[in-house]
């Protein structure tokens, strides 16, 4: 199985400030067929169940802020928030889907500090 | 815009066997050549995910593969999970989740709200 690494597990940033959560896989993930990395970012707030953010490492999904940014390649992986809004206090999550089984991070929690 | 909505019994007894049930709603199950996945989290922790339906194909972790089960009902438009000979480390919020391949095959762009499930006796 593919192991995926999130650092920090929690990160508390102020309002307007860039908050960075990192993800690494344990091999790479890039389909070089295709050269898309199967690199997916949730987000799940109390009581909810996850919600896509970004695919492929750095599309965000429809409807999503852009202040929300993915980038990396290869084995790892960031997702950005350039301007932390109170809305975005959630625990945030990359899952690798490159191969079965899927497997996800173990989670970041974002605070407001 | 499709809905999932996990259904079964909050409490299951140590070694029985685990049923849960997801409803689609606004979509047939049978349209868009979609995967129908459950997922688990356990509590306060990290997800896990158990397995997909694909059309008649199934595929499962190897941690579970020997347990799991998920069938259709195209006449219901429910997908199943079944995992036999559950102990106090199956006890977890599970979750439906639909993928459509439009975010890249293995990514879950809709989600049932979760159900919680306890193993005790």
């Amino acid at each position: 199985d593919i192991v995926m690494t999130q650092s920090p597990d929690s990160l508390a940033v102020s309002l307007g400030e860039r908050a960075t959560i990192n993800c690494k896989s344990s091999q790479s993930i890039l389909n070089s067929s295709n050269n898309k990395n199967y690199l997916t970012w949730y987000q799940q707030k109390p009581g909810q169940p996850p919600k896509l953010l970004i695919y492929w490492a750095s599309t965000r999904e429809s409807g999503v802020p852009d202040r929300f940014s993915g980038s990396g390649s290869g084995t790892d992986f960031s997702l950005t928030i350039s301007s932390l809004q109170a809305e975005d206090v959630a625990v945030y999550y990359c899952q690798q889907n490159h191969n079965l089984p899927y497997t996800f991070g173990q989670g970041t929690k974002l605070e407001i500090k | 815009q499709v809905q999932l909505q996990e259904s079964g019994p909050g409490l299951v007894k140590p070694s029985q066997t685990l049923s849960l049930t997801c409803t689609v709603s606004g979509g047939s199950i049978n349209s868009g050549g979609s995967y129908w996945n459950w997922i688990r989290q356990h509590p306060g922790r990290g997800l896990e995910w158990i397995g997909y339906v694909y059309y008649s194909n199934t595929h499962f972790s190897p941690s579970l593969k020997s347990r799991a089960t998920i069938s259709v009902d195209t006449s219901k438009n429910q997908f199943s999970l079944n995992l036999n000979s559950v102990t106090a480390a199956d006890t977890a919020v599970y979750y439906c989740a639909r993928d459509t391949g439009a975010s890249g095959i293995g990514s879950f762009d809709f989600w049932g709200q979760g159900t919680l499930v306890t193993v005790s006796s």
